[in-house]
């Protein structure tokens, strides 16, 4: 099982570029999320989907926007890249909807760099 | 969400247990503990959870208070590869707006 997979996992930026982080699970699991880490600190949240179909706002959405394609994958688009949006991205996917253990697994990150 | 307290850093011998604790006195009726850890430049891992009784798996060992206010999170004899971020994480589980808010975590070094 690859479990959660991110792509890519590292990525150069200049600013003002756009760029989408991938996401997909392969445990069909019902929520999705992305956080962001930066040095130092814990993970925040960024946007969320408790299942396919709904996204919602998590702790720090502002310079992002998301897609929940489909159940597996759970895409994070930057549509004008600042040097602030540079930090680890994580996604994670967790089975949700009310009868999961609520356990996150978690990809390998993305580190992204705005120049 | 509960607001926690952890002990920034923690260190302990390897092969000795290690006991982090975790003050989560807001916490709500529904509310589980969970806890997680991450490894350098890693996802962060899930350990083990629990809402009132103790619980242990193979990984570690949660024990919370009778009156659900704190826990410890107990790895019975620590490994190098145990150094890592420890998150205690109150949260409702599973229902459908679930999600984990991270905070600083302690930071557990197992010297040799």
């Amino acid at each position: 099982n690859a479990g959660v997979t991110q792509t890519p996992k590292f990525q150069v930026l200049k600013t003002g570029q756009s760029m989408t982080l991938q996401c997909a699970q392969d445990m069909n699991h019902n929520s999705m999320y992305w956080y962001r880490q930066d040095p130092g600190m814990g993970l925040r949240l960024i946007y969320y989907s408790a299942s396919e179909g709904t996204t919602d706002k998590g702790e720090v959405p502002n310079g992002y926007n998301v897609s929940r394609l489909n159940k597996r994958e759970f895409s994070l688009r930057l549509e004008s890249a600042a040097p602030s949006q540079t930090s680890v991205y994580f996604c994670a996917s967790s089975p949700g909807g009310g009868g999961g253990t609520g356990e996150l697994f978690f990809g390998e990150g993305s580190r992204l760099t705005v120049l | 969400d509960a607001k926690t307290t952890q002990p920034p850093s923690m260190d302990c011998a390897e092969g000795r247990a290690a006991n982090l604790p975790c003050n989560h006195s807001t916490i709500s009726g529904n509310e589980y503990v969970y806890w997680y850890r991450q490894i350098h430049s890693q996802g962060p891992q899930y350990i083990i959870h629990g809402l009132k009784n103790n619980e242990t798996n193979e990984m570690a060992s949660l024990i919370i208070t009778e009156d659900r206010k704190s826990s410890t999170l107990i790895l019975p004899h620590a490994t190098l590869r145990d150094t890592a971020v420890y998150y205690c994480i109150p949260t409702n589980s599973g229902g459908s707006n679930y999600k984990l808010t991270f905070g600083k975590g302690t930071l557990l070094t197992v010297n040799p």
